[in-house]
């Protein structure tokens, strides 16, 4: 139990476009899910708080602008990076959180080139 | 500022060898206490979760809790190549559902 899917796993893009990756937790609700961004070598930067039915919480330093939350359905949470630049390029990694405890469970990343 | 302090390693044990980990925090008020495992390039998974002082042991692993001195650690027993990663500490900031992480220590099992 407790998987955490995560699509598109890769992509490349043109700078100047937009990109929307889904988070779905398959076999439980989560109210909270969490969007993180890895850089290479370092650890998980948490980005914002995805609440169902309600608006994201964004991190100090995030735009929230240009890093679109949505949280639409218990099982589904979608990270929007509006006209990307060369610097958005990352790792990004949603998490699910049991709506029964704290542990959080992470998708498997997608990590996005930004040309 | 809330923070989680891990050495970054790397942390270099012969096979079957005991390998100690060790993370400290901050945040008097955190409460529960995870292990997380990350191998190059793929996202981190859970290896155990502690919320109560002592030690907790699922299989070859155990995490070691103190929260007087704050202070968290995981132990893998018999450790083999395969257990060669990162190890993220990850606690959970009083008063939310966030985590704040560690850098993580990697781990380097040699065969």
């Amino acid at each position: 139990g407790a998987v955490v899917s995560q699509h598109p796993s890769r992509v490349i893009c043109k700078s100047g476009t937009s990109v929307k990756i889904e988070c779905r937790s398959l076999d439980f609700q989560a109210t909270t899910m969490f969007w993180y961004r890895q850089f290479p070598k370092q650890s998980l930067m948490l980005m914002a708080t995805s609440n169902e039915g309600s608006k994201a919480t964004y991190e100090q330093g995030v735009e929230k602008d240009k890093f679109l939350i949505n949280h639409a359905s218990l099982t589904l949470s979608t990270l929007t990076v509006t006209s990307a630049h060369p610097e958005d390029s990352s790792f990004y990694i949603c998490s699910a959180r049991e709506d029964v405890g704290d542990t959080q469970y992470f998708g498997p990343g997608t990590r996005l080139t930004v040309l | 500022q809330k923070e989680v302090e891990q050495n970054s390693g790397p942390l270099s044990v012969p096979e079957g060898a005991i390998a100690s980990l060790n993370c400290t925090y901050s945040d008097r008020g955190s409460q529960s206490f995870f292990w997380y495992r990350q191998y190059s390039g793929k996202s981190p998974e859970l290896i155990m979760f502690i919320y109560s002082n002592g030690d907790k042991e699922d299989g070859r692993f155990t995490a070691q809790l103190n929260k007087a001195s704050q202070y968290v650690s995981l132990l893998i027993r018999d450790s083999q190549p395969s257990d060669s990663a990162t190890y993220l500490c990850a606690v959970m900031a009083s008063g939310t559902y966030k985590y704040i992480f560690g850098t993580g220590t990697r781990l380097k099992v040699l065969a």
